[in-house]
């Protein structure tokens, strides 16, 4: 089954303790892109992947970190978490090489809380 | 960059129809439409190219107007089915990116 798959699905921790949060693709895709959703705030993006070691910026880097050294996955890294980033968190993907032109495939989402 | 989507809310009864709105201040060359259940991830709707046509499925049809940087999500004969939240996103011209608009939340009443 296609899909995108992200774990854990709910996290509550702690200020300052790093986590990571995964995201795997079964689809080959070559777009992936994490987003987190707050109330009122609709989707923002944070971090953006192109294709293995292509990686960008988005809405809200700060305080997030990304890597893609396989097409299939797509971590979010939050060294030192904080309050701030207590949220919904959605990965996706999509088919085509130049960018989004085309259905997102989202994750089931993360949730997370930050103490 | 984010787009702005109009109304915030509406509440329908069955069978009334709804457009939703989103404009950008940038030239843009796709917009998108997904559908939110509460609880679960967006659910792509469809999407309109630059220079493309209107597109639809049963019910539910959207128009990209290029020049004022627009879409309409038009809604006709709601089912109850149809709640839930509606977000446009939009992809600059140029751009590899996908920018979401802060959301309509939809309510179908019996």
């Amino acid at each position: 089954e296609a899909q995108v798959t992200q774990n854990p699905r709910y996290l509550i921790t702690v200020t300052g303790k790093k986590l990571t949060v995964t995201c795997s693709q079964n689809m080959n895709h070559e777009y992936m892109s994490w987003y987190r959703q707050d109330p009122g705030l609709g989707l923002r993006q944070i971090y953006y992947s192109m294709n293995v070691e292509v990686t960008d910026k988005g809405d809200v880097p700060e305080g997030y970190k990304v890597s893609r050294k396989e097409k299939r996955n797509f971590p979010l890294i939050l060294e030192s978490p904080s309050p701030n980033q207590t949220s919904l968190y959605f990965c996706a993907s999509n088919p085509f090489p130049a960018g989004p032109t085309g259905e997102l495939f989202f994750g089931e989402g993360s949730r997370l809380t930050v103490l | 960059q984010q787009p702005v989507q109009s109304p915030q809310a509406v509440i329908l009864r069955e069978g009334e129809d709804a457009v939703i709105n989103c404009s950008s201040s940038k030239a843009l060359y796709s917009v998108h439409w997904y559908r939110q259940k509460h609880g679960e991830a967006p659910v792509f709707l469809m999407i309109l190219l630059k220079g493309g046509e209107q597109k639809g499925h049963e019910k539910i049809s959207a128009s990209f107007n290029e020049k004022k940087q627009q879409s309409s999500l038009y809604l006709t004969a709601s089912q109850l089915s149809y709640s839930g939240t509606y977000f446009c996103g939009t992809e600059q011209t140029g751009a590899n990116n996908l920018f979401f608009g802060t959301g309509t939340r939809l309510t179908v009443i019996p």
